[in-house]
């Protein structure tokens, strides 16, 4: 149980519609960061929220875009969805303490399938 | 282009079997490795090693990095059915945004009671 929350745990749209995955934390993390698994492959890096600025960014395109509230709280958004981006999405933030290392605790996961 | 490679990329086994995994890596400026399990959906974090051959070890698990030769391997030893799971092996570079590893494919292993 790593206290990071996300939600919805699954769900379906279709092609050209936008989407809203959320994550939260028990402790109030200050850092989120969200990646994308697509089947059979490992985590990609979509983006980073710090204080609620964007923090660095991965190779998506501006369709894919977030919002990190006073909270710590975070949204990824996704708009015009393309069938590519069914996936598990993941959220990530880090173990107490540990913010200068690459300990990562992740979220469950929100599983898009877009049709 | 930074990359991580995993090998082999899935792998079966009996209980009682030990297991080595492999990951290389290109970085620029690499800052740490990371391997983390992977069963259900959360990947759930196992070592981080930043230093050159300096074993980390969490009971049947343990790991070691080559920063000259650019990998580093888990070994599992006396595997169970539970460590069926996919074995994640990621990297992060200094300068980057902190937060931002780049992963490999994975390795799935299936241990077979």
């Amino acid at each position: 149980e790593t206290g990071v929350t996300q939600s919805p745990t699954h769900l379906i749209k279709t092609r050209g519609q936008q989407v809203t995955l959320r994550c939260s934390s028990q402790s109030g993390h200050n850092t989120v960061s969200w990646y994308q698994q697509a089947l059979g492959q490992g985590p990609q890096f979509i983006f980073q929220y710090y204080r609620e600025e964007e923090n660095g960014r991965g190779n998506f395109p501006p369709r894919f875009s977030g919002l990190q509230f006073p909270n710590y709280s975070s949204e990824l958004n996704v708009n015009a969805l393309e069938l590519d981006d069914s996936a598990l999405y993941l959220c990530a933030i880090f173990s107490d303490g540990k913010r200068n290392t690459g300990e990562l605790f992740f979220g469950e996961g929100s599983r898009l399938t877009v049709l | 282009e930074d990359k991580v490679v995993q090998s082999p990329l899935s792998l079966v086994v009996h209980e009682g079997d030990t297991v080595t995994l492999n990951c290389s890596y290109e970085v620029t400026n690499f800052r740490s490795l990371l391997w983390y399990k992977q069963e259900k959906k959360a990947p759930t974090f196992l070592f981080m090693l930043t230093s050159s051959g300096i074993e980390k070890k969490s009971g049947r698990l343990s790991s070691i990095l080559d920063k000259k030769e650019l990998f580093s391997i888990l070994n599992i030893t006396a595997t169970q059915t539970g460590d069926s799971a996919i074995y994640l092996c990621a990297v992060e570079a200094r300068g980057g945004s902190q937060g931002n590893l780049i992963f490999g494919k994975g390795t799935k292993l299936s241990v077979k009671p």
